[in-house]
């Protein structure tokens, strides 16, 4: 196991209504990605947070914000949700933000929009 | 042209063989390179990192062609458990990490 652990597990919501995901990272490590993985696609950056600050943003609008508090924890905060948003939600955490680090996820949280 | 690109198979193979997968990026200036696997509905992890030099561990062979822009992965002597989809890492500095959609595998008795 990766030590990276995500929760809830699983969630329905209706389309418009907001969403937080959350994520615990590994004993050490500072740094949490975010990505999206539609249905038979590879997973997405959404945004990574290093010290409790915003490193990087993929192609995703302002509704998808997060967070990362002092313990290095994350969420991520989906608004006004779309059909389109239904996906596995994965986090990542890393020793330090970088190319050349290597990321470990957690299970992931599987959302679903009706 | 996607940044990074694999073929998304099926590849289906008997227990035993030898299968490669290619992936191709677009970014000269990657930096990093990973596998990892994915089971159905569970998370990526991670199987082996590509230096430059090319990498083994066990059944497993990992090289990187910089010139040509791709990366490859060889699996030896096949067992059912491998079969998994495999995704392509490309990393270019800083925080930009491009997965490619996976290659599935399925291996069979």
């Amino acid at each position: 196991e990766t030590g990276v652990t995500q929760s809830p597990t699983h969630l329905i919501k209706t389309r418009g209504q907001q969403v937080t995901l959350r994520c615990s990272s590994q004993s050490g490590h500072n740094t949490v990605s975010w990505y999206q993985q539609a249905l038979g696609q590879g997973p997405q950056f959404i945004f990574q947070y290093y010290r409790e600050e915003e490193n990087g943003r993929g192609n995703f609008p302002p509704r998808f914000s997060g967070l990362q508090f002092p313990n290095y924890s994350s969420e991520l905060n989906v608004n006004a949700l779309e059909l389109d948003d239904s996906a596995l939600y994965l986090c990542a955490s890393s020793l330090a933000p970088g190319a050349l680090t290597v990321e470990y996820f957690g299970p992931g949280t599987r959302l679903t929009v009706t | 042209r996607k940044e990074v690109e694999q073929d998304p198979g099926p590849f289906n193979v008997p227990e035993g063989a030898t299968v490669a997968f290619n992936c191709t990026y677009s970014n000269s200036a990657s930096q990093s390179f990973f596998w990892y696997r994915q089971d159905c509905r569970k998370e990526p992890k991670l199987l082996m990192s590509v230096y430059s030099s090319g990498n083994e561990d066990g059944r497993f062979t990992a090289q990187l062609n910089r010139a040509s822009q791709y990366i490859s992965l060889l699996i030896r002597d096949s067992k059912l458990s491998d079969s998994a989809t495999y995704l392509c890492v490309v990393k270019s500095g800083g925080f930009k990490t491009i997965f490619g959609a996976g290659t599935r595998l399925f291996v069979k008795a």
